[in-house]
């Protein structure tokens, strides 16, 4: 089974400092995103990646930033963590169209600013 | 403005019972559409792909159907358990672009033994 790991379950951090977000999957899948879930909102993409150094903005990219300089490993990147990013953050990876692909998800970061 | 709606309140039913929850959508024009399982506290989990050309999926004790003229999508788990209580979201394409999902906010089902 393709697994994808998210470095942390839960994270507490202050207003301004600098976060990381890890993700990594094992199964040398081309896509993968970030999402957070917010309760009411559902679901939004932050960011898609389809390569290495490759992005895509999603539709709630202004104040994060990504990285992908391995094929298994996206971060995501708070530049400055604000109180209105805590939320739920998922990694997902897919293998490649998500007309013949699901997505496999992570089990999320829980991420608190304080 | 594109629009998924899956009904926000909880769907309550007895153990053995079919359940149908319900996926509608507004400005899309889907070639295929994929449905989640949720469980609290984690990551969505794939269940069934269904194209246009379709019109029904079945997979054990999931069925799934997708009316392109009524822009919906209804999603049935038939001799329902406890076990199959989660939420449960419907994805399609962001914006026509063909690796990007846009997700409903999800409908949670509850099985009552």
């Amino acid at each position: 089974d393709v697994k994808v790991t998210q470095s942390s379950r839960y994270l507490v951090k202050r207003t301004g400092e600098k976060v990381f977000l890890e993700c990594v999957q094992d199964m040398d899948h081309e896509n993968m995103f970030w999402y957070r879930q917010d309760p009411g909102l559902g679901l939004r993409l932050i960011y898609f990646s389809y390569d290495v150094k490759m992005k895509e903005k999603g539709d709630i990219p202004e104040g994060y930033s990504v990285s992908r300089e391995k094929k298994e490993r996206f971060s995501l990147i708070l530049e400055s963590a604000s109180t209105n990013q805590t939320s739920m953050y998922l990694c997902a990876s897919s293998l490649g169209d998500s007309s013949n692909y699901g997505y496999t998800f992570g089990s999320g970061t829980r991420l608190t600013v304080v | 403005s594109q629009k998924i709606e899956q009904n926000s309140e909880a769907l309550n039913i007895q153990e053995g019972k079919t359940a149908t929850l319900t996926c509608n959508y507004t400005n899309y024009s889907p070639a295929y559409l994929q449905w989640y399982r949720q469980d609290p506290g984690r990551g969505p989990v794939f269940l069934l792909l269904i194209r246009e050309n379709e019109k029904e999926k079945r997979k054990e004790r999931l069925k799934v159907t997708f009316d392109t003229t009524l822009k919906q999508s209804l999603f049935h788990i038939t001799a329902s358990q406890p076990a199959d209580s989660a939420t449960y979201l419907c994805a399609l394409v962001h914006n026509n672009a063909g690796n990007m999902l846009t997700f409903g906010g999800g409908t949670r089902l509850m099985v009552k033994p």
